[in-house]
């Protein structure tokens, strides 16, 4: 079992440009969150998708944020245009279903200049 | 409403000495439990879960939990620190039959050779 896979590990990019982070889950999970890890925040679920349709994006900070999850096995996320404020590291996680446990990826470290 | 509260942000420990990181959580409801562990510049790894089963409740690399619902406690123990488990540990609740996680603060252990 590979675990969930996120690319890229480290990205830096200068402010205005756009940003995609990409996400495999574990094979024969239904459930998909986006998280965002920052220092002064903790963990923060930006968005949750069950069999790739977005349950809940009440999370997503703004327009600049996006994602999606075209089938099981694949899911972005996109910022743009990106801003400094926007650094952070950000998780992928799946399960099955309602109140399993979340497997998390390694993260993505976003360093936006 | 369910929150979770982990009473040390910091915890040092020697090599060899038990650990003990506290968890006391809040739900009108019986909840899921979890612990989690994170690595520097790492992923969180899911150390343990609680669902209502034993409320003594065993982990990977030795670590175990006991779920005291009088008490509203859910603490992480280990007879025996390594040097290994130098990290970052994540109390989480969540009602069964929901998605979202109520993080904790995060406690971060230190052992002392």
């Amino acid at each position: 079992d590979a675990g969930v896979i996120q690319s890229p590990r480290h990205e830096v990019t200068e402010m205005g440009q756009e940003v995609t982070l990409r996400c495999k889950p574990i094979s024969g999970h239904n459930s998909l969150f986006w998280y965002r890890q920052t220092m002064m925040r903790g963990l923060e679920l930006l968005i949750y998708f069950n069999n790739n349709v977005p349950i809940d994006d009440s999370g997503m900070p703004e327009d600049r944020f996006s994602a999606k999850m075209p089938n099981a096995s694949f899911s972005t996320l996109k910022i743009q245009p990106s801003e400094p404020r926007d650094s952070a590291v950000y998780f992928c996680a799946s399960g099955q279903g309602y109140s399993y446990e979340q497997y998390f990826g390694p993260g993505t470290r976003l360093t936006v200049t | 409403a369910q929150s979770v509260t982990q009473l040390d942000s910091h915890v040092s420990v020697s090599e060899g000495t038990p650990v003990l990181l506290r968890c006391n959580y809040s739900s009108s409801y019986s909840p899921s439990l979890f612990w989690y562990v994170q690595h520097p510049n790492k992923g969180l790894q899911l150390l343990l879960k609680y669902t209502s089963a034993a409320t003594l409740v065993k982990g990977i690399n030795g670590f175990e939990a006991e779920f005291k619902k009088s008490e509203t406690s859910f603490h992480l123990t280990k007879p025996s620190a390594h040097m290994s488990d130098a990290a970052e540990y994540f109390c989480v609740v969540t009602l069964p039959g929901t998605y979202k996680y109520i993080f904790g603060t995060g406690t971060r252990l230190k052992v002392l050779a």
